[in-house]
């Protein structure tokens, strides 16, 4: 089983739309969790840390829900600037610290 | 934040030939850096992580003889391909973390294009 799971998409919306991610992790004791968001042919640039409590930035939603070992990103209001692949990662101190991603989810916002 | 700078940002190699990639951290000391590699339409797999001062750990199925992973100092790790194949053609990035920032700082990235 994957560390981290996403749907890859591709997710194709219309300017203005609301669009959701969501990433399950498999590692219980998985202590960090973040939204990256990666442009083609780039490297990933953070975009938010996501808490348990849950967390806004903007147009941008992260939720955390640790029972069911599950990270949602809603995104409102969607632009032309939102294409990207988002990637779903997750830091675990019984692993090392090591960083995990999912795959990415595509997300194209269509004019 | 903080500052990964990785170099060069692309490279076209030969096959056979060798190709060293640099990571560097500006601003800050780190101990600890990551090497991934990214094929198109994928996520990043981890091949090794670089410890300062001692030899690298390497990720299962990772050749540790072809990516030779060398961190002689607190700001700086290189991966070295050695014997390049086409194969070997991909997104190569480095990755730090900084004391008291729980995210992970990237280098640009290194496309690696063996002909």
């Amino acid at each position: 089983r994957k560390e981290v799971e996403q749907d890859p998409g591709p997710f194709n919306v219309p300017e203005g739309a609301t669009v959701a991610f969501n990433c399950t992790y498999s590692n219980s004791a998985s202590q960090s969790f973040f939204w990256y968001r990666q442009d083609c042919r780039k490297e990933p640039k953070l975009l938010m840390s996501v808490y348990s409590s849950g967390n806004e930035d903007g147009r941008f939603t992260a939720q955390l829900n640790r029972a069911s070992q599950y990270i949602s990103l809603l995104i409102r209001d969607s632009k032309l600037s939102d294409s990207a692949t988002y990637l779903c990662v997750v830091k675990s101190a019984n692993t090392g610290n090591q960083f995990y991603f999912g795959t990415g989810t595509s997300l194209t916002v269509i004019p | 934040g903080a500052v990964v700078s990785q170099h060069p940002s692309r490279v076209i190699c030969k096959s056979g030939t060798s190709v060293k990639i640099e990571c560097r951290s500006l601003d800050f000391q780190a101990t600890t850096m990551f090497w991934y590699r990214q094929f198109p339409k994928q996520s990043l797999m981890l091949m090794a992580t670089s410890n300062e001062g001692s030899k690298a750990t390497y990720e299962q199925g990772v050749e540790k003889d072809k990516f030779l992973i060398n961190h002689a100092s607190l700001t700086l790790s290189t991966l070295t391909v050695t014997s390049a194949h086409p194969e070997d053609s991909s997104f190569y990035i480095c990755s730090a973390s900084k004391t008291g920032y729980p995210e992970a700082f990237f280098g640009q990235g290194t496309r690696l294009t063996v002909v």
